[in-house]
C-alpha cells in the first residue's frame, strides 16, 4: 500500500519567516495530494491540495509544489503568523480499483513565534 | 451551509463494552469516511461508503464495523473495546467518490477504561 513520509515532526520560525513541510509517497499511482491543519481539539482542516497533473497551486500565503518523478510534495507558508500554529499533515490518494481512501503523513507541530 | 457533525464528542466505555458514533455529512456529500487518530499511527483510514455501500476497509479488526443511511449519514461500532481503541475518530466527507476533498468533523474522541 502507499506509504507517506513526512518531515520535520516539529517546526518552529518566527513570525513573518517561512516554513516549509515536505513529504514524500511511495505508490507512483498516487494522483491527489491534499494537506491539512489542526488545531486543538478540532478536525482536520483542508488547506490546499493539488492533483498529478500540476507542479504548483498558490492560495495566497499557501503553496504546494509536487514533483511526480522524486515522489515528493512540499508546503510553503509565507509571511507566517502566530494563527498559522497548527499541526499539518500531508495525504497522497490513489484512485485504482475500489482504494479512496488517503494515506496520511505523520504530521508537523508548526509554532509561528511572535 | 453545516459542516459534518460527529457525535458525540467525548465519551468514556470501559473493557469489553461497545461504542456506537453517529456522523452527519455536509448536505449533498454522498461519500463518508472514517479514520482513527492516535499519538502513536497517527491517521488511519478505517472504512469508507458511499450509496449506503461499504466500498473499501482499512486494516483494521472486524470488531470495528460501519453502516450508511439512505440520507447519507453513517454510523461506526467497535465491539468489545480494548484500551487501544481509545482515540479520536474522525468522520469526513466528500461531495463523490472521485472529487478527492474530504472535509472532517471535529471528531468523537473515546477513552478506554
Amino acid at each position: 500500500g502507499e506509504n507517506v513520509e513526512q518531515h520535520p515532526s516539529t517546526l518552529s520560525v518566527q513570525e513573518g519567516d517561512s516554513a516549509v513541510i515536505k513529504c514524500t509517497y511511495s505508490d507512483s499511482a498516487s494522483n491527489y495530494f491534499p494537506w491539512y491543519k489542526q488545531e486543538l481539539g478540532k478536525g482536520p482542516q483542508l488547506i490546499i491540495d493539488i492533483r498529478s497533473n500540476v507542479g504548483e497551486k498558490k492560495d495566497q500565503r499557501i503553496a504546494v509544489t509536487l514533483n511526480k518523478t522524486a515522489k515528493h510534495f512540499s508546503l510553503h507558508i509565507t509571511e507566517t503568523q502566530p494563527e498559522d500554529s497548527a499541526v499539518y499533515f500531508c495525504a497522497a490518494r490513489i484512485s485504482s480499483g475500489s482504494a479512496r481512501q488517503l494515506t496520511f503523513g505523520s504530521g508537523t507541530q508548526l509554532t509561528v513565534l511572535p | 451551509k453545516a459542516g459534518v457533525t460527529q457525535t458525540p464528542r467525548y465519551l468514556i466505555k470501559t473493557r469489553g463494552q461497545q461504542v456506537t458514533l453517529s456522523c452527519s455529512p455536509i448536505s449533498g456529500h454522498r461519500s463518508v469516511s472514517w479514520y482513527q487518530q492516535t499519538p502513536g499511527q497517527g491517521l488511519q483510514f478505517l472504512f469508507e461508503y458511499f450509496s449506503e455501500t461499504q466500498r473499501n476497509k482499512g486494516n483494521f479488526p472486524g470488531r470495528f464495523s460501519g453502516r450508511q443511511f439512505s440520507n447519507s449519514r453513517s454510523e461506526m461500532n467497535v465491539s468489545t473495546l480494548e484500551l487501544g481503541d481509545s482515540a479520536l475518530y474522525l468522520c469526513a466527507s466528500s461531495l463523490a467518490r472521485e472529487t478527492g476533498e474530504l472535509f472532517f468533523g471535529e471528531g468523537s474522541r473515546l477513552t478506554v477504561l
